[in-house]
């Protein structure tokens, strides 16, 4: 009964370091989805996909890349680190139908920039 | 520009006393999602909200969906310090995600 799975949970990097978040899902969910949560900011979309192989930008998608091998993982990529980064990283799923269903959260992953 | 602006965005109040949450959002949508988040742990899904005029509620929460002036509301009744938590609308829920609002930070004092 995992549900949504990130890690790492927690990740300390340097200034133009690179590393890649993974998340998994175990619920067969169509759509899978990456925010951030900034102090004060509510949670915003990075990026997002409807289905295996595709992916699309969110609300802020800069200096983040994405992929979606899988139905169930969904990669969340830093090439180049920067301290604008530092948030907690949060990934969500959901079904393509059932409207009446919400976005399922992982537990996040606080990531530190230096 | 779409919008989802929740008031007040702190709230202090006492045990036993009720209070009311306000979301407005700004597209026609129409899908409004209550989340609760506790201090360093994930989101937890409250409430769904899918028709003008929907209510739901569950123990102390109800929340309410008013899609004519795009307004949802949360009310707390006779407040426990076990809700204390950050609460948090959003709107969307299709396949270009959620657009939340900042969150109302509550605190429930004996």
């Amino acid at each position: 009964n995992a549900g949504v799975t990130q890690t790492p949970k927690f990740r300390v990097l340097k200034t133009g370091q690179s590393m890649t978040l993974l998340c998994a899902q175990d619920m067969n969910h169509e759509y899978m989805y990456w925010y951030r949560q900034d102090p004060g900011m509510g949670l915003r979309l990075i990026h997002y996909s409807v289905g295996e192989g595709t992916t699309a930008k969110g609300e802020v998608p800069d200096g983040y890349n994405v992929s979606r091998l899988k139905k169930q993982n969904f990669l969340l990529g830093l090439e180049s680190a920067a301290p604008s980064q530092t948030s907690v990283y949060f990934c969500a799923s959901s079904f393509r139908l059932h409207n009446n269903q919400p976005q399922h959260f992982g537990d996040g992953t606080r990531l530190s920039i230096l | 520009e779409l919008k989802v602006e929740q008031n007040p965005l702190f709230l202090s109040m006492q045990e036993g006393k009720n209070y009311t949450i306000y979301c407005n959002y700004s597209t026609t949508s129409d899908r409004l999602y209550w989340y609760r988040q506790d201090p360093g742990k994930s989101l937890e899904s409250l409430f769904v909200l899918l028709s003008n005029g929907a209510v739901k509620q569950e123990g102390r929460l109800m929340a309410s969906l008013d899609t004519k002036a795009r307004l949802s509301t949360l009310h707390i009744t006779a407040a426990v310090h076990d809700l204390s938590a950050t609460y948090f609308c959003a709107e969307g829920g299709g396949a270009d995600g959620l657009t939340f609002g900042k969150g109302t930070h509550l605190i429930i004092q004996p």
